[in-house]
């Protein structure tokens, strides 16, 4: 059974331009999150999906975009990247049908992907 | 709002020794609390989680917490540390939303 599988692994960019970020959850996962994680600092929120909508977001501006997909996959999109965006992206998924609600509920994790802008 | 705090953003132990990775939390809600552990270039792995049903939780590889309502604390130990136990370890509540609030971690190094 694969886990969490992110795409690409490691990614350069320059300021300005745009990445797409992919996430592939757990087998019988339907709940994505996506987190960015600064060096030396804790991951922090962006979003989260479920059925195909963005249900909860993150302080984080409208130049992160994300979209989950009918087989439950999801893309993280970046736009106009700044240096402050390099970063590892973690996604991570979980079961919304388990018994306790979503805040109970583990979330497993990708090993991420880490973008870097020149 | 929630929040967790990590005291001490690295600790360094003897192998054998015990370990203590401290975490405070603020919440208005009784509290998910979590502790996930990160080893180099590689995602985060739960250790445990509290959910209500006791207040000292063990989890995987001879971890374990206690919860404290009293102190709002989670402290993560281990009574004999191994050298693969070096890492980042991670507490974090979660909303009721499933959205993980996470602090801002502490590296632990095992000497021999």
């Amino acid at each position: 059974d694969a886990g969490v599988t992110q795409s690409p692994t490691h990614l350069i960019k320059t300021r300005g331009q745009q990445v797409t970020l992919r996430c592939s959850p757990k087998s019988g996962h339907d709940t994505v999150s996506w987190y960015q994680q600064a060096l030396g600092q804790g991951p922090q929120f962006i979003f989260q999906y479920y059925e195909e909508e963005e249900r909860q977001r993150g302080n984080f501006p409208d130049r992160f975009s994300g979209h989950q997909f009918p087989n439950y996959s999801s893309e993280l999109n970046v736009n106009a990247l700044l240096l402050g965006d390099s970063a590892l992206y973690l996604c991570a998924s979980s079961d919304s049908g388990l018994a306790g609600g979503p805040s109970y509920n583990e979330q497993f994790f990708g090993p991420g992907t880490r973008l870097t802008v020149l | 709002a929630q929040s967790v705090t990590q005291l001490g953003s690295h600790v360094s132990v003897s192998e054998g020794a015990l370990v203590l990775l401290r975490c405070n939390y603020s919440s208005s809600v009784p509290p998910y609390l979590f502790w996930y552990v990160q080893y180099p270039n590689q995602g985060l792995q739960l250790l445990l989680k509290y959910t209500s049903a006791a207040t000292l939780v063990k989890g995987i590889n001879g971890f374990e917490a206690e919860f404290k309502k009293s102190e709002t604390s989670f402290h993560l130990t281990k009574p004999s540390a191994h050298m693969s136990d070096a890492a980042e370890y991670f507490c974090a509540v979660s909303d009721q939303g499933g959205k993980l609030i996470f602090g801002q971690g502490t590296e632990l190094s095992v000497k021999p």
